[in-house]
């Protein structure tokens, strides 16, 4: 069974430029969620997909969005990117409906912005 | 506004030890308190979890106590072992945001918990 899969690893972007991140999530899950994790911090919620709408979204400017696909699988997109969006970002999947709780994160992507 | 704070910044305990972290949060609509496992350079592994109509849930080694009236939870680790060296974030799900939806996580800051053999 196989669990929550990012893609790529690791990007190094120039200031200005634009990014996607990929993520599958674990078998049988419906959801996606990303995070953002700079380094000594805990990951900060940017948004939530469900049949392949926004659900939710945290204090996130409108240069990131994202899409999720039919086959459940999500893409970050960052536009013009600044110095500060340098961090670990995190795909978390889950199951929507109540009481469905667990979120199941991936190894994220090292975005290095220089 | 920090919704959730964790205690202690880092931790060193001798192997064998009880290792003991805290988090304290603010928003009454929080209704899920997961602890997340990070080694350097991985993903958060979900470690355990509580919900507020529960004070205690105890899994192998790990303990959550939660006290619902102080808004505050804590994990124990009992027999600490040098395997168990990694960052330790508690988060708190919610509040409900629009459409039904309800799976933010809001998480501490971490504590690096160091078990010496």
């Amino acid at each position: 069974d196989a669990g929550v899969t990012q893609s790529p690893t690791h990007l190094i972007k120039t200031r200005g430029q634009q990014v996607t991140l990929r993520c599958s999530p674990k078998s049988g899950h419906d959801t996606v969620s990303w995070y953002q994790q700079a380094l000594g911090q805990g990951p900060q919620f940017i948004f939530q997909y469900y049949e392949e709408e926004e659900r939710q979204r945290g204090n996130f400017p409108d240069r990131f969005s994202g899409h999720q696909f039919p086959n459940y699988s999500s893409e970050l997109n960052v536009n013009a990117l600044l110095l500060g969006d340098s961090a670990l970002y995190l795909c978390a999947s889950s199951l929507w409906g109540a009481g469905r709780n667990e979120q199941y994160f991936g190894p994220g992507t090292r975005l290095t912005v220089t | 506004q920090q919704q959730v704070k964790q205690s202690p910044q880092s931790l060193i305990v001798q192997k064998g030890g009880i290792s003991i972290i805290n988090c304290a949060y603010e928003n009454t609509a929080f209704d899920y308190f997961p602890w997340y496992q990070q080694f350097p350079g991985k993903g958060p592994a979900l470690l355990i979890a509580i919900r507020p109509d529960v004070s205690e849930k105890k899994e192998g080694r790990f303990t959550i106590s939660f006290n619902k009236s102080a808004k505050q939870f804590s994990l124990h680790i009992m027999d600490s072992q040098p395997g168990d060296s990694a960052t330790y974030f508690c988060a708190a799900k919610g509040p409900q945001g629009s459409g039904g939806s309800n799976y933010k996580l809001t998480f501490g800051k971490g504590t690096l918990l160091t078990v010496n053999p």
